[in-house]
């Protein structure tokens, strides 16, 4: 059973706009949150997270939002650029464990 | 500054033969990771080492063994290589346990 879930396998936005990428989980334990980009032939590289005693966090462009009522969190891409088309992975983990469960991806499409 | 640094980038086995996916980092992290990602399934975590000397395994361990042959390095060997097992291979590492990964750049495996 998919603990984190991503459901939109992908997205396709214009230059300039706002790109929202969602991201679901079931487990309540989770505390602690990451969103990684990826694009092709590379590995995953680290993009922002956030704890569950936050409820946002932003670097530069990117804004993560977490509602851990609903047990979903969202990433925000303010402006979007056609270098942000890449496959956009959320992952979480629970307090006291290593292990963070990733979910399947979303691919951004920026369209210039 | 190489960071995480995964061979081959690219393999094709046939079933039953054996391999060893090799993977070292020069960040001085304790943390060393294996995952394996295939499509509509996110990424997977196959084993882990929280610190040289330990070894865990992870949610899909079956098939693989792995050897943290010192801080730098971390391999995962396929005894006798099934179809099921082709994938992207991906080796990570962190500072400590729970931190954020830094990834390598993948391996490409096919078992033919």
């Amino acid at each position: 059973d998919q603990q984190v879930k991503q459901n939109s396998p992908s997205l396709s936005v214009q230059e300039g706009r706002i790109s929202i990428l969602n991201c679901d989980y079931t487990n309540s334990m989770f505390d602690y949150f990451l969103w990684y980009k990826k694009y092709p032939a590379e590995g995953p590289t680290f993009l922002i997270s956030i704890s569950s005693i936050k409820d946002k966090n932003e670097d530069g462009r990117f804004t993560v939002f977490l509602n851990k009522s609903a047990k979903h969190l969202s990433l925000h891409i303010v402006p979007s650029q056609p270098g942000d088309s890449a496959v956009y992975f959320c992952a979480a983990r629970g307090p006291g464990t290593y292990k963070y469960i990733f979910g399947t991806g979303t691919r951004l499409k920026v369209l210039a | 500054n190489a960071g995480v640094t995964q061979t081959p980038k690219f393999q094709v086995l046939k079933t039953g033969q054996s391999m060893t996916l090799q993977c070292a980092q020069d960040m001085n992290h304790n943390s060393m990771y294996w995952y394996r990602q295939d499509p509509g399934m996110g990424l997977r975590l196959i084993y882990y080492s929280a610190s040289e000397g330990t070894t865990d395994k992870g949610e899909v361990p079956n098939g693989y063994n792995v050897s943290r042959l010192n801080k730098r390095e971390f391999s995962l060997r396929l005894e006798s290589a099934a179809p099921s097992q082709t994938s992207v291979y991906f080796c990570a590492s962190s500072e400590a346990p729970a931190d954020r990964y830094t990834f390598g750049s993948g391996t490409r495996l096919t078992v033919v």
